[in-house]
């Protein structure tokens, strides 16, 4: 069964910090990883998508790695904001994708002015 | 806004009603989805809908039934809860070619709470 684990589950940083999230996986037999941003009370927001084959992927100040043999993906925000402070949630798609995410547990980034 | 509208916001029953969630997408898609998400537990899928068909059912309790009309409107149908079912429903929606699943886009939710 597949899980999937974000260290760490809170982080609170200064403004201008470069940071990075972790997610570990424990079945590297995935057809995509993504990386989505909840901020409090509201749904999800897609943020990056990697394909099994692909090793990241780049959206401004974010990027997001992939190493599936290993089972972790990091996504590394740059020059972090304010307005970065949000959850972020990791979730894979298993190889027959049937649309089914399994979803860490998120954590929760606090960027201090 | 996404493009997926759920109604209502917040909700507040009692173990012996009955409700209904709505979720409606604007985006064309042809997959739609429900998620639990509770305080301290990883958000969950309960149910996919590939084309109007359930192609996924997560273990669900039958107090929940998902009803898919037409690839643009999904419901939840909830009776006789238990105060463990509190928690946000979300609603998604993506686009299927073939058996590949596209991004999925989210709802706002939906902030049920079970007395």
């Amino acid at each position: 069964k597949q899980e999937v684990t974000q260290i760490p589950a809170a982080l609170s940083v200064p403004e201008g910090e470069n940071l990075v999230l972790n997610c570990s996986f424990t079945d590297s037999a995935i057809y995509n990883l993504q990386w989505f941003r909840q901020d409090p009370g509201k749904g999800l927001t897609s943020l990056l998508l990697i394909q099994s084959s692909q090793r990241e992927q780049t959206s401004g100040r974010l990027n997001a790695s992939l190493d599936k043999s290993s089972g972790r993906s990091t996504l590394y925000i740059a020059a972090s904001q304010p307005g970065d402070s949000a959850t972020y949630l990791c979730a894979v798609t298993g190889l027959g994708n049937t649309g089914k995410l399994i979803f860490g547990q998120g954590t929760t980034l606090q960027v201090k002015p | 806004e996404t493009g997926v509208t759920q109604t209502p916001r917040h909700l507040v029953m009692g173990m012996t009603n009955k409700k209904s969630l709505k979720c409606e997408q604007h985006l064309g898609h042809n997959a739609m989805y429900w998620y639990k998400q509770s305080a301290k537990k990883p958000l969950e899928l309960m149910f996919v809908y590939n084309f109007k068909e359930q192609t996924e059912n997560n273990s669900v309790p039958s107090r929940f039934s998902p009803e898919c009309p037409n690839s643009s409107h999904l419901f939840l149908h909830l009776h006789t809860l238990q105060p463990e079912d509190s928690a946000l429903y979300l609603c998604a929606s993506s686009q299927v070619g073939g058996r590949a699943h596209e991004t999925q886009y989210f709802g706002p939710g939906t902030r049920l709470l079970v007395l």
